[in-house]
């Protein structure tokens, strides 16, 4: 299957600073990516939807001030978390996918720890 | 409205067979996804439907009735690297996916 490189998959960072995570397509160009995150011993929930140039769709009581996405290429998508704190600690995961009707496939993960 | 379903936790047997259900209600529908996913790590991708019907892969295979909005994931000569997590979720009219909440599947030996 296509492959989706997650990067990093552990961070730990101070309450207050950013966080940046990025998510590659190596072999397809992903016209959407996707974020979740999941807390431990729930599903996924979808934060939101980018498509490639264009701005990023939050889901309802997403805060799109705090978690920036940038989908600036059909490769790349990154998602910063900015002003983290303890609260934001989570599971963080994307997807990609390169057509409308075709499987997502899912990044390793970001094990982001706020302390 | 959509709403999609599925068990929250099921226990079977190694090398036994187990059978997990997802039932949905949705207007629009462009195909059912079936993913794994294991503790601490991200989905990885099973099956998916469109057409009604039975799809083998492996020790796996993946039902579709279309008309009841019921699908099913079969699991066969079950091993304990099977114990895990699987998230069914249907591609809505806008194809936006939608997610159930996961079966968490026990296996004993």
């Amino acid at each position: 299957g296509a492959v989706v490189s997650q990067h990093p998959s552990r961070v730990i960072c101070k309450s207050g600073t950013s966080v940046k995570i990025e998510c590659r397509s190596l072999d397809f160009q992903a016209t959407t990516m996707f974020w979740y995150r999941q807390f431990p011993k729930q599903s996924l929930m979808l934060m939101a939807t980018s498509n490639e140039g264009s701005k990023a769709t939050y889901e309802q009581g997403v805060e799109k001030d705090k978690f920036l996405i940038n989908h600036a290429s059909l490769t790349l998508s990154t998602l910063t978390v900015t002003s983290a704190h303890p609260e934001d600690s989570s599971f963080y995961i994307c997807s990609a996918r390169g057509g409308l009707d075709t499987e997502a496939f899912f990044g390793q993960g970001t094990r982001l720890t706020v302390v | 409205g959509q709403n999609i379903d599925q068990p929250t936790e099921m226990t079977a047997t190694e090398g036994a067979i187990v059978q997990i259900n997802c039932t949905y209600q949705t207007s629009g529908f462009n195909g059912l996804f079936w993913y794994q996913q294991h503790a601490g790590e991200a989905p990885t991708f099973l099956s998916y439907n469109v057409l009604d019907g039975l799809e083998e892969k492996g020790r796996f295979s993946s039902f579709l009735s279309r008309s009841k909005g019921y699908s099913y994931l079969l699991l066969k000569e079950l091993q304990m690297k099977d114990s895990a997590s699987y998230l069914c979720a249907f591609m809505d009219s806008n194809y936006q996916l939608i997610w159930g909440a996961g079966t968490k599947l026990i296996i004993k030996p």
